[in-house]
């Protein structure tokens, strides 16, 4: 089994919905992440947490929210989904003392 | 902050060629530096990482030494396979922060 999972895995949504992508680990890290991937531009990273009652925002956090629900589990909202945040995400996880990071599969998100 | 410069894609070898993709950072102190590679559809994986100095890092015959006079840590491998196409990303890990930089990623394309 995946040790970073991601569901939904593909989804379709329309302008002004809210959406919720999750995120699933059984590394036991305490770091969480979430990026966006766009072509040509790499990765950026968008809110992180370092343990359940963190959360920080990354380089591109406006109209994204999260929640950090439990030690393996952070969830990625979109409050009112709009064309431009069409992308591939990715959660990812960071284990103690250590600077590797550990992605899940993606999901890729369009936004209509 | 942190930046990286990695060369431009897409790189188009032939099997059995020479690999050589450049990577140059700009960092406080001195961090880890890792190699990603994504796969088509997958999330990024840990390729390789070198955590000082003059270290080498080395996996599935890519190799990656880190020059701190030169701040670069190039992705070399001898001789490419089909299966070696793929995105390569370069990241300083971030140091004490575990905030890493990605590149912009490299697209690898290898023809039989």
């Amino acid at each position: 089994d995946a040790d970073v999972t991601q569901t939904p895995r593909n989804r379709i949504t329309k302008t002004g919905k809210r959406i919720m992508l999750e995120c699933s680990q059984t590394k036991g890290h305490d770091r969480m992440y979430w990026y966006r991937q766009d072509p040509g531009l790499g990765l950026r990273l968008i809110y992180y947490s370092f343990d359940v009652k963190d959360i920080n925002k990354g380089e591109i956090s406006d109209g994204y929210s999260v929640s950090r629900q439990a030690q393996a589990k952070f969830s990625l909202s979109l409050e009112s989904a709009i064309p431009n945040q069409t992308a591939l995400y990715f959660c990812a996880t960071g284990g103690p003392g250590e600077e590797t990071q550990y992605f899940g599969p993606g999901t890729r998100l369009l936004v209509l | 902050g942190d930046s990286v410069t990695q060369m431009e894609g897409p790189v188009t070898l032939s099997e059995e060629a020479f690999l050589t993709i450049n990577c140059t950072y700009t960092a406080t102190g001195y961090p880890s530096l890792f190699w990603y590679v994504q796969y088509p559809g997958e999330g990024l994986q840990l390729l390789l990482k070198a955590t000082k100095a003059d270290d080498k890092g080395s996996n599935k015959g890519f190799e990656a030494t880190y020059r701190k006079e030169t701040t670069s840590f190039h992705l070399e491998k001898g001789s490419v396979q089909v299966s070696d196409s793929a995105v390569y990303f370069c990241a300083p890990g971030g140091g004490g922060s575990y905030i890493p930089t990605f590149g912009r990623g490299t697209s690898l394309i290898v023809h039989p």
